[in-house]
């Protein structure tokens, strides 16, 4: 199956800075890749939807200029959490879809995020 | 309104017997997709099986497979012949109509613990 790489897998900041989260699609194009959020022990949350050369869009109480992200070209988006409080401790994914198929997600392994 | 619904919390079962993992959803459009997806508790979310709502028989992939009920508006994962490897969180997920652009919506998942 296609392998999406997200990195870091395990972040741990000082409140105030900036972090900065990478999704890659190793073996395919992905024009559009999401960005979920999972609190502990609960679903995951779609934040934005990243596509490739344009401004991604926001789900609705997802602040945008909290939560920049960049999908520079077809294999690669970034999520950048700036200035990262303790409430932004998270744990985030991302996840593409190839072209065609049925749709299906493949998801990164996931990056834990705790601020301090 | 919620749209994946997964109203078990936690489900048990002993190792070798069969569980169903019940999700509903809710939508108007003709056109949808639903998804299973396998959290174990490394995070990692892992693709299990898909049902197109066009499509005429259940999905199956191996010890998976897909109860789907379109007027009940239900798409109940059968797992067979459970393993201790079974053991994580599931999540329903519906993508609605066609094209690369669409969102997953994830239900609130179930913690499935299998037992020797």
């Amino acid at each position: 199956g296609a392998v999406v790489s997200q990195h870091p897998s395990r972040v741990i900041c000082k409140s105030g800075t900036s972090v900065k989260i990478e999704c890659r699609s190793l073996d395919f194009q992905a024009t559009t890749m999401f960005w979920y959020r999972q609190f502990p022990k609960q679903s995951l949350m779609l934040m934005a939807t990243s596509n490739e050369g344009s401004k991604a869009t926001y789900e609705q109480g997802v602040e945008k200029d909290k939560f920049l992200i960049n999908h520079a070209s077809l294999t690669l988006s970034t999520l950048t959490v700036t200035s990262a409080h303790p409430e932004d401790s998270s744990f985030y994914i991302c996840s593409a879809r190839a072209r065609g198929g049925t749709g299906e997600l493949f998801f990164g392994e996931g990056s834990r995020l705790t601020v301090l | 309104a919620q749209k994946i619904t997964q109203t078990q919390p936690g489900m048990f079962v002993q190792e070798k017997e069969a569980v169903t993992l019940d999700c509903t959803y809710d939508t108007s459009d003709p056109s949808y997709g639903l998804f299973w997806y396998k959290q174990p508790s490394s995070g990692e979310m892992i693709f299990l099986i898909y049902q197109g709502s066009y499509d005429q028989q259940n999905a199956t992939e191996g010890r998976y497979s897909l109860n789907f009920q379109k007027a009940r508006k239900s798409a109940n994962l059968v797992i067979s012949a459970s393993q201790l490897g079974d053991s994580a969180m599931y999540f329903c997920a519906m993508r609605e109509g066609q094209g690369g652009y669409n969102k997953l919506i994830f239900g609130a998942g179930t913690r499935l613990a299998v037992h020797p």
